[in-house]
């Protein structure tokens, strides 16, 4: 299966706790993106690569997130501290430079 | 603020009959409009894209629907069956972001009932 992978698929953590989160994009394409989705909502954008460089962040973002793509391939998403409200689905795509995005099968996070 | 607003929130058709769904936006930068088709415990997979060139695009049973003046899209899909039961959301992307980020609309869940 040549599509995004991410991992673990379902993740479940206490209040407090940090998680991290890694994508792997489909070979070959240089961009990366976040995205968290809620319960009956749409995805919203959380932050992207070009390659290593990461070149936006969503005001969603708050410090206690944080993202890398070190050697421009996988990429990692890192919640510190963990809040209830940080439960959601986090959805990684991944693209070629102004191509559709394709989206990977989410990791559920719930945060009792 | 929605910047792409959707709706139904939910749609039920009969097998064979055809589902439509509605979508609006405001920001005339937009110029990428792909839809995108969710099941449950599945990430978005993309359906079908148009841009504001053509007014209307089809793909076997689906279609896009365009009208730029009034910056409105829907999806048609023909001939519904059960198994097109998801949750559809219209998207929008701009190259002037480079098509750094997909703006999607709340989303319709559509059942198709025998």
């Amino acid at each position: 299966d040549t599509g995004v992978s991410q991992d673990p698929r379902h993740k479940i953590t206490k209040r407090g706790q940090n998680v991290t989160f890694r994508c792997d994009p489909i070979s070959e394409h240089n961009r990366l993106y976040w995205y968290r989705q809620t319960l009956g909502q749409g995805p919203e954008f959380l932050t992207y690569f070009q390659n290593e460089a990461q070149l936006e962040k969503s005001r969603l973002l708050s410090d206690r997130f944080s993202a890398e793509r070190p050697k421009g391939s996988f990429s990692t998403l890192e919640i510190q501290r963990t809040e209830q409200g940080d439960s959601a689905m986090y959805l990684c795509a991944s693209s070629r430079l102004g191509e559709t995005q394709y989206f990977g099968p989410g990791t559920r996070l719930l945060v009792l | 603020q929605q910047q792409v607003k959707q709706s139904p929130q939910s749609l039920i058709v009969q097998k064979g009959g055809i589902s439509i769904i509605n979508c609006a936006y405001e920001n005339t930068a937009f110029d990428y409009f792909p839809w995108y088709q969710q099941f449950p415990g599945k990430g978005p997979a993309l359906l079908i894209a148009i841009r504001p060139d053509v007014s209307e695009k089809k793909e076997g049973r689906f279609t896009i629907s365009f009208n730029k003046s009034a910056k409105q899209f829907s999806l048609h899909i023909m001939d519904s069956q059960p198994g097109d039961s998801a949750t559809y959301f219209c998207a929008a992307l701009s190259a002037a972001t480079s098509y750094d980020k997909v703006i999607f609309g709340p989303g319709t869940s559509l059942s198709v009932i025998p």
